[in-house]
Parts: structure tokens; sequence; C-alpha cells
């Protein structure tokens, strides 16, 4: 079983609609949730971080954590064709002390206009 | 505040030959973490240094080893290369190198091993 995994689709919905992207963890340790964006051929850009069980909202972007069934999830409202990228999930814990990012193998999403 | 910044942004190089990359964290960030990610693939944790001392290691052989400076940036040198080791090499900083700190990402060095 991987640690981190992510359906790595491709996720397709049209402009205007709501991307639903979901990570599941198998570490009961992971304390830290992140999401990064990337475009192809470009290097991860943080979008959104959570460490806390239910919603963080920060503009189209909402992510939500469960820890008891072990996943988070990123929700893109209105979504527009420059969302189009690979979003990765990535999970820290504290029982490994290093901080070192986990990363699923990321989910790519196709906004059609 | 200028981000990461790596370099070179390109490099090419042939089997058995090294490589040593470079890394600048933002300013104000104490710990330099180095992935590394192939292609369809998320990134991979290779070190995490803080304050010049290495916190963490990943699973990657010997021929991967790193270091960082007074200044807080940062060196991985890659010896004897392998054709498997071509990937895009990713430095990242984050202020004291704690799990719940966002860390930030550089643009990345493309290897290409011939």
């Amino acid at each position: 079983q991987k640690e981190v995994e992510q359906n790595s689709g491709p996720l397709s919905v049209p402009e205007g609609a709501i991307a639903s992207l979901n990570c599941t963890y198998s570490d009961r340790g992971s304390q830290s949730f992140f999401w990064y964006r990337q475009y192809s051929g470009k290097s991860p850009e943080l979008i959104m971080f959570i460490y806390s069980n239910g919603d963080k909202e920060d503009g189209r972007f909402t992510a939500q954590l469960n820890k008891a069934s072990q996943y988070v999830s990123l929700l893109i409202r209105d979504s527009q064709p420059s969302d189009s990228a690979t979003y990765l999930c990535a999970v820290t814990s504290y029982t490994s002390n290093t901080g070192k990012l986990i990363f699923g193998q990321g989910t790519t999403l196709q906004v059609k206009p | 505040d200028a981000g990461v910044t790596q370099s070179p942004t390109h490099l090419i190089k042939t089997r058995g030959q090294h490589v040593t990359l470079r890394c600048s964290p933002i300013s104000g960030h104490k710990s330099v973490s180095w992935y590394q990610q192939v292609l369809g693939q998320g990134p991979q944790f290779i070190f995490q240094y803080y304050e010049k001392e290495e916190r963490g290691r990943g699973n990657f052989p010997d021929r991967f080893s790193a270091r960082q400076f007074p200044n807080y940036s940062s060196e991985l040198n890659v010896n004897a290369l392998l054709l498997g080791d071509s990937a895009l090499y990713l430095c990242a900083s984050n202020l004291g190198g704690y799990s719940n700190q966002p860390q930030h990402f550089g643009d990345g060095t493309r290897l290409s091993i011939l």
C-alpha cells in the first residue's frame, strides 16, 4: 500500500464546475497536509495546507480533512481552464521528525472551456 | 522577496560523471530539503538540512550527498551518475524544518543523463 494515494486521472470538468480531488494516506501519525499545483514542466506551487479536521477555505479553494477516515480533499469552485494542472497531495508526520513531505503521484485536472 | 532559487536550470551529463546542484532558500528560511521527481510521479524526499545539520535522509544510495552552508544555501551532489538519475531535482525551504511549516519549492534543476 502506498503511503499517499491519489487517482492519477485525468479528471475532466467543464468550466465553471466544481472539481473534487481526493487523497488518502496510510500513516495515522500524519499531522500536516498540503496541496500543491504543478503545471506541466514547472515546479510544485503550494496552494493550501490544513492541519485540523474540517474545512479550510481560501478563495475558490477548499481543503477538507477527515483524520478518522484518513483522507484529505481539495475542492475547486468555479473551475477555470487555467486550473488545468496536476494537483499533488503531500503529507508530513510528526513521528518522522524530519518534516519530509510524502507525496502522492498527483491527479491531473483538465478544465474544458 | 525572492523565492527559492536553484541553479543550473538544466544539465546534461553522461553516465559515471558527477554533478553538483545548488539552492538558495527564501530569505529567513533556515531549512532546505531536496526532492527528486521523475516523470509521472510525485517528488521523492532525498534530504533535509536545518542549521547545517542533516535532519533526515530518504531512501537514496550513498552516491547522493548534500550539505548546507552558514548562509543556509545548500548543495546536492550525485556521484557515478546512472541513467535512472535523470529527473527534476527540486529544492524546498521552510522556516525551521518542522513538519507543520509549509515548504516552498524552487523552479528545479532538470538533469538528463546520456
